[in-house]
């Protein structure tokens, strides 16, 4: 069946690169994406990719898919007190649009 | 541009009283409309999806209700709550399935 599998927690000092990393198995999933929820809010949609694509950078942002692999990475620059927040990677499906999430990596920024 | 409104933020029921969670999408005709649920454990659990007034699809059995009375208008009932529907509730729309848009959430708490 599908599933998106990342790990739970990752603690990066403020300045420092983060790397979140994601697993998915649905090889025909045609985008893949990263979400990003501080504490009692919404999800907001950071960046996608398409699935012939293996890399895609904006600003701080950069996504690596490994489509082989089926590994999605999403790395954070310089990394903020601000970027502090759980972060989900989710992938589309087949069925309506409903897309498969993570359980989400929760990311402690220490100054 | 598109916005979504989604309200009460926050809601305490007791047990067995009826619930009425209510969405509204702006700037955009005929989305796609979902309810998903965020449980204690940061998964998220999609509810229902609507691809139209009208037709609604249930992903997981339950005590919930969707109904769709208006294009751009989701709405999630209950007659009778129970404790385990307590969690953070997330309407979402998207346009042909792709890049889920999320309100800000309703915290229900059921005692």
């Amino acid at each position: 069946g599908e599933d998106v599998e990342q790990s739970l927690f990752l603690s990066v000092r403020e300045g420092d690169s983060s790397v979140i990393n994601c697993t998915y198995t649905d090889s025909s999933s045609t985008y893949l994406y990263w979400y990003k929820q501080e504490p009692g809010a919404g999800l907001q949609l950071l960046t996608y990719i398409f699935s012939n694509m293996d890399m895609k950078q904006d600003q701080r942002l950069t996504v690596l898919l490994n489509k082989k692999d089926k590994h999605l990475s999403l790395r954070i620059a310089d990394t903020q007190t601000g970027d502090s927040a759980i972060y989900f990677c989710a992938e589309s499906t087949r069925s309506q649009g409903n897309l498969i999430f993570g359980k989400g990596t929760k990311l402690s920024v220490k100054p | 541009s598109q916005t979504i409104h989604q309200w009460p933020a926050t809601l305490v029921q007791p047990v067995g009283s009826p619930l009425s969670l209510e969405c509204t999408v702006e700037g955009t005709s005929n989305p796609n409309l979902y309810w998903y649920r965020q449980a204690a454990g940061r998964g998220l659990q999609l509810l229902f999806y609507s691809i139209g007034i009208g037709q609604i699809s249930s992903e997981v059995p339950q005590n919930l209700s969707a109904s769709r009375p208006q294009d751009r208008q989701f709405i999630l009932s209950s007659k009778k709550l129970l404790l385990s529907d307590s969690g953070f509730y997330l309407c979402a729309w998207s346009i042909g399935g792709e890049k889920l848009f999320f309100g800000s959430g309703t915290q229900l708490s059921v005692l």
